[in-house]
């Protein structure tokens, strides 16, 4: 099975700090996403990976950035937290070339203060 | 992407089979036909797939019409762990895309 983890199911920070999200997938996808998830708002792209190294834009990419040093890892970076960025964080991750079938991860719901 | 239209809510008793209805009337000939459910505060995670003939996992049955314009998604034995919001969505192959969820099915497994 595939297997999608992620460093946190919750967690609180305080404004202005650097927050880090870690996600790691065990099956060796090329293809990893960060999504945020509000309520009435549905799952929204933040950024997304094709491959190590490699990372584009979603349709929220302000106030994150990304880092894919690694195939299994793929990382979010909260530079300055902000009260408007407490949500549920959800990993996914993707085999290239087959179908279009996204694994997720628990979710991490962050709360900034 | 094809929209898609689901009833927002249904009832199922446990140990019944749940018949989740999806309509997706604009659907092209390169669109495939996805599942994915959602139980509360947890990632969603994906049931199957098909393009045009009927599909069969471990999870579910998924039937879809001659003409592709409309599917069921058979969970065949409800249990009360299967309560959940389920998303049908439709999509083509190709490269890495976001996935945009509608407003989906709330099912409810009653004991």
């Amino acid at each position: 099975d595939v297997k999608v983890t992620q460093s946190s199911r919750y967690l609180v920070k305080r404004t202005g700090e650097k927050v880090f999200l870690e996600c790691v997938q065990d099956m060796d996808h090329e293809n990893m996403f960060w999504y945020r998830q509000d309520p009435g708002l549905g799952l929204r792209l933040i950024y997304f990976s094709y491959d190590v190294k490699m990372k584009e834009k979603g349709d929220i990419p302000e106030g994150y950035s990304v880092s894919r040093e690694k195939k299994e890892r793929f990382s979010l970076i909260l530079e300055s937290a902000s009260t408007n960025q407490t949500s549920m964080y959800l990993c996914a991750s993707r085999k290239a070339g087959e179908a279009d079938t996204q694994y997720f991860g628990p979710g991490t719901r962050l709360t900034v203060l | 992407d094809a929209k898609t239209t689901q009833p927002p809510s249904m009832d199922c008793a446990e140990g019944r089979a749940a018949n989740l209805p999806c309509n997706h009337s604009t659907i092209s000939g390169n669109e495939y036909v996805y599942w994915y459910r959602q139980i509360h505060s947890q990632g969603p995670q994906y049931i199957i797939h098909g393009l045009k003939n009927n599909e069969t996992n471990e999870m579910a049955s998924l039937i879809i019409t001659e003409d592709r314009k409309s599917s069921t998604l058979i969970l065949p034995h409800a249990t009360l762990r299967d309560t959940a919001v389920y998303y049908c969505i439709v999509r083509s192959i190709q490269g890495a895309q976001k996935l945009v969820f509608g407003q989906g099915t709330r099912l409810t497994i009653n004991p």
